[in-house]
């Protein structure tokens, strides 16, 4: 199985800030890597797809880079509807897997 | 607009077989991977398997002899067939559309999800 390691697990930024979450995977993913948002009670949220593509209605504030192993999150200017918690997920090979999540806090 | 809606028992006892079914409205099954994928706080998001439109499984190996995954295109449904189940197997249960970007390059994704149900097991 292939691990997906976050990081940090939490931060906490203000409104405005640029905020950015790691990911690596353990082994080489291409860039079959996949960036989701999940709030409090409900299902986790498509962002990126394909390392860097924005799913269709997602603000351009959030950009996401990286191939093989290493990957970026970016929220440009953090904005309060954007505190929840993100995850990564590989596509590359089965079983699928996630990371452990980021949880974004507001000042 | 593609919804997915999940329904079944939110008890099971252990031992026993947790069911869950998925119903697709909104879209067609065809040309799609129907998955489940489980959430708890132990073990964060765990993916359990997909179902392809033509019937082809594939389950993640930790799981592999206890899960059945089926479909019933008539009705647009998918099911979870989870058996002897424990206590670890308590979790909010999702099931999701996986489906290729336009541009392929094998890039999937998990575009549509289910709101989840919470199945706890316990006696």
């Amino acid at each position: 199985d292939i691990q997906m390691t976050q990081s940090p697990s939490s931060l906490s930024a203000s409104v405005g800030d640029r905020v950015t979450i790691t990911c690596r995977a353990g082994q080489t993913i291409s860039n079959y890597l996949n960036w989701y948002q999940q709030k409090p009670g409900k299902a986790p949220k498509l962002l990126i797809y394909g390392a860097s593509s924005l799913q269709s209605g997602v603000p351009s504030r959030f950009t996401g880079s990286g191939s093989g192993t290493d990957f970026t999150l970016t929220i440009s200017s953090l904005q309060p509807e954007d505190c929840a918690t993100y995850y990564c997920q590989q596509s590359n090979s089965t079983p699928k897997t996630f990371g452990q999540g980021t949880k974004v806090e507001i000042k | 607009q593609v919804q997915l809606q999940e329904s079944g028992p939110g008890l099971v006892k252990p031992s026993e077989t947790l069911s869950l079914t998925c119903t697709v409205s909104g879209g067609s099954i065809s040309n799609y991977y129907w998955s489940w994928i489980r959430q708890s706080p132990g073990r964060g998001l765990e993916w359990i398997g997909y179902i392809y439109y033509t019937g082809m499984t594939n389950y993640n190996s930790s799981l592999k002899r206890r899960v059945t995954i089926s479909l019933d295109t008539s009705r647009t449904q998918f099911s979870l067939n989870l058996s002897s189940v424990t206590a670890a197997d308590t979790a909010v249960y999702y099931c999701a559309r996986e489906v290729m970007a336009t541009f392929g390059r094998g890039v999937y994704f998990f575009d549509y999800w289910g709101q989840g149900t919470l199945v706890t097991v316990s006696s």
